[in-house]
């Protein structure tokens, strides 16, 4: 079936240092792909999404393209603050049969901490 | 627009017991989907709802069970409860019009989730 993998850190960083979370994906046909953020004591929050090769999502400086020959959608920002200190899930979804909601495979997390 | 909205926000059972968690979605969202959080398998979905029908379902025994009600508004229940159903269990809505079937993507919206604790 449809997997994820990601780094699963924990990934600690300063303020200012540039982020790479790496994420691949197994998947039949053509996945959409997201980038899920979770902060302490909080639901997922979706950050960006891509829905075709070559597709670059991007919200809050944080950037991930979705590269098919290399099944990969890693996560860039090139200057973190301490604010963006969460945990984040890499995740796809195969559009479902009926045409109704997808259902979403999520990688492992991988939790950032930002020093100030 | 008021998010999606779970309760209870915490809940403590014993093992052998059975829950019953809520979720209401966003107003004018038709889907339900529920996961489950744990530290040592992830996210893994549980079951999505539409139309109060069960249309897609995850690999958990049949001790979880869920509905929909005519509102869109949908609980999930566990029976006899074991010490392995400690999580946290989140729900999320997603809007799917008449022309959902189009789209390319129906994004979910998730609720802060319920922290269940098996005792």
């Amino acid at each position: 079936g449809d997997s994820v993998t990601q780094m699963e850190g924990p990934v600690t960083l300063s303020e200012e240092a540039f982020l790479t979370i790496n994420c691949t994906y197994t998947a039949t046909g053509y996945p959409s792909l997201f980038w899920y953020v979770q902060y302490p004591g909080e639901g997922l929050q979706l950050l960006l999404k891509a829905t075709k090769a070559d597709d670059k999502g991007s919200n809050k400086g944080f950037e991930a393209t979705y590269r098919k020959e290399t099944t990969s959608f890693h996560l860039e920002k090139g200057s973190v603050q301490v604010s963006d200190s969460a945990v984040y899930f890499c995740a796809l979804s195969q559009k479902a049969a009926q045409g109704g909601s997808e259902k979403l495979v999520f990688g492992k997390g991988t939790k950032l901490t930002v020093n100030p | 627009k008021a998010g999606v909205t779970q309760t209870p926000r915490y809940l403590i059972k014993t093992r052998g017991q059975q829950v019953t968690l809520s979720c209401s979605p966003i107003s004018g969202h038709r889907s339900v989907s529920w996961y489950q959080q744990t530290p040592g398998q992830g996210l893994q979905f549980l079951f999505e709802y539409f139309s109060e029908t069960q249309r897609n379902k995850g690999n958990f025994p049949g001790r979880f069970s869920g509905r929909q009600f005519s509102n869109s508004r949908s609980e999930m229940n566990v029976s006899t409860l074991e010490l392995g159903d400690s999580a946290l269990y989140l729900c999320a809505s997603t809007f799917l019009g008449l022309a959902g079937g189009l789209k390319s993507y129906n994004e979910q919206f998730f609720g802060p989730g319920t922290r269940l604790t098996v005792l």
